[in-house]
């Protein structure tokens, strides 16, 4: 079974470009989440889908952040424009529906932006 | 704001010691832990997890230990290998949600 995959794995782009990520969930996984580490910090919690819904997005820095989950499948992360400080890791995860358990929840290898 | 933070920003070891990575947590309703390793290259993998009825709760070469009274959370791995080189985090999840919060991480490192 495939596990949580992301595209791309590493995108080095130009601050005011736009970069979108995407995330395939495992088949079958309502919840999906999109969480960002920078560099040295914590992994931080951006916003959390059931299906195709928002259920959580107090994570989101900012509006030039947009995630989307059409059909309540893939997800993607559009940062536009890119700044310097959007640098770092993008995980995305997924589990089944019902409250988390750690080994319920997967996560892909994750997205390395990198904005100059 | 409430949040889950670690003592040791990075560990080293000799291989064969054991390890202890720390972690403090400051939300009094969280009532569910997790620890994760992630590997260069890759996302967080999950390795052990605790419910706060229990204090202590064992896995392979890994016993996490909880102490509600002082709000600290520690994972000890026996006899450390190579392998276990990695940045580990501690996360939380409070009453029924569905949103693991995760601290800064602690860098294991493991010399031959």
């Amino acid at each position: 079974e495939a596990g949580v995959t992301q595209f791309p794995s590493h995108s080095v782009i130009e601050k005011g470009q736009t970069v979108t990520l995407r995330c395939d969930p495992i088949s079958g996984h309502d919840n999906l989440y999109w969480y960002r580490r920078v560099m040295g910090k914590e992994i931080k919690f951006l916003l959390h889908f059931v299906k195709e819904s928002k259920q959580d997005e107090s994570g989101m820095p900012n509006n030039r952040f947009l995630a989307e989950r059409t059909g309540g499948t893939y997800s993607t992360l559009k940062v536009q424009p890119a700044e310097l400080e959007d640098s770092g890791v993008y995980f995305c995860a997924s589990s089944p529906l019902g409250p988390s358990s750690g080994n319920t929840i997967y996560f892909g290898e994750g997205s390395w932006l990198t904005v100059v | 704001g409430e949040n889950v933070g670690l003592h040791l920003p990075t560990l080293s070891v000799q291989e064969g010691d054991n390890s202890i990575i720390n972690c403090a947590y400051s939300n009094s309703a969280s009532d569910y832990f997790i620890w994760y390793k992630q590997e260069s290259g890759k996302g967080p993998q999950f390795i052990i997890d605790i419910r706060s009825n229990m204090d202590k709760r064992q896995g392979q070469r890994v016993t996490v230990l909880l102490n509600k009274t002082v709000k600290h959370l520690s994972l000890q791995i026996a006899a450390t290998q190579p392998g276990d080189s990695a940045v580990y985090f501690c996360a939380e999840i409070s009453g029924g949600s569905y949103i693991p919060t995760f601290g800064r991480g602690t860098s294991l490192i493991v010399h031959p």
